[in-house]
């Protein structure tokens, strides 16, 4: 079965520091990846998605994702943390086929930023 | 293009109560989806809707139960309603083509709060 885990709950950084939010994920098919960003009392806002091509995936905010098979990973980054970007951050995995609109979600990690 | 849009944002209800909530799609999405948040289970699949038939479906019990209609809108119930029901329920919308790997974008949800 399909499953996220998602290391660390809560990370803090500083204003300009690098983000590194961890994504390791177990899927018997090839896996659809995304990451998502919730503000408190919103929903769920798309950063990034991996389906296929290229590994390196670009998102908004001037977040990215690498996919990587060996070690079954889609960490986020992003090079310089802003106040706003303090949030909690959702990795979640799509099942594949016979599973239509459903992902599964990591626990969350809640990013604070200290200025 | 509007969002996903959910009706109402809060709801408070009492036990063995039941409660409808309410979710438009982005237009032209045919797809939705529909989640429960919790600080205990996190984001958890209850079921998905596609052209107006139940095309998946998470485990939860039979207390829980949805709805589509032909302009894709959908409608979710809770009867009998459990402390434990309490949560922020999410829905979201895709266009649903081949279902797996479409995005899913998320209204900001209705906050139900059991007593």
């Amino acid at each position: 079965a399909q499953s996220v885990t998602q290391l660390g709950s809560h990370v803090s950084v500083s204003e300009g520091a690098l983000v590194l939010l961890r994504c390791n994920y177990s899927s018997s098919v090839p896996p659809y990846l995304f990451w998502y960003v919730q503000y408190p009392n919103q929903g769920l806002q798309l950063l990034l998605k991996y389906t296929t091509g290229a590994t390196l995936v670009k998102g908004i905010n001037g977040f990215e994702a690498e996919f990587k098979k060996s070690e079954t990973s889609f960490h986020l980054t992003k090079p310089s943390a802003h106040m706003s970007d303090a949030a909690e951050y959702f990795c979640a995995v799509s099942p594949g086929s016979g599973n239509t609109g459903k992902l599964i979600f990591g626990q969350g990690t809640t990013l604070q930023v200290k200025p | 293009k509007a969002g996903v849009t959910q009706t109402p944002r809060y709801l408070i209800k009492t036990r063995g109560q039941q409660v409808t909530l309410s979710c438009s799609p982005i237009s032209g999405h045919r797809s939705v989806s529909w989640y429960q948040q919790t600080p205990g289970q996190g984001l958890q699949f209850l079921f998905e809707y596609f052209s107006e038939t139940q095309r998946n479906k998470g485990n939860f019990p039979g207390r829980f139960s949805g709805r589509q209609f032909s302009n894709s809108r959908s409608e979710m119930n809770v009867s009998t309603l459990e402390l434990g029901d309490s949560a922020l329920y999410l829905c979201a919308s895709s266009l649903a083509g081949t279902g797996v790997a479409d995005t899913q974008y998320f209204g900001p949800g209705t906050r139900l709060t059991v007593l």
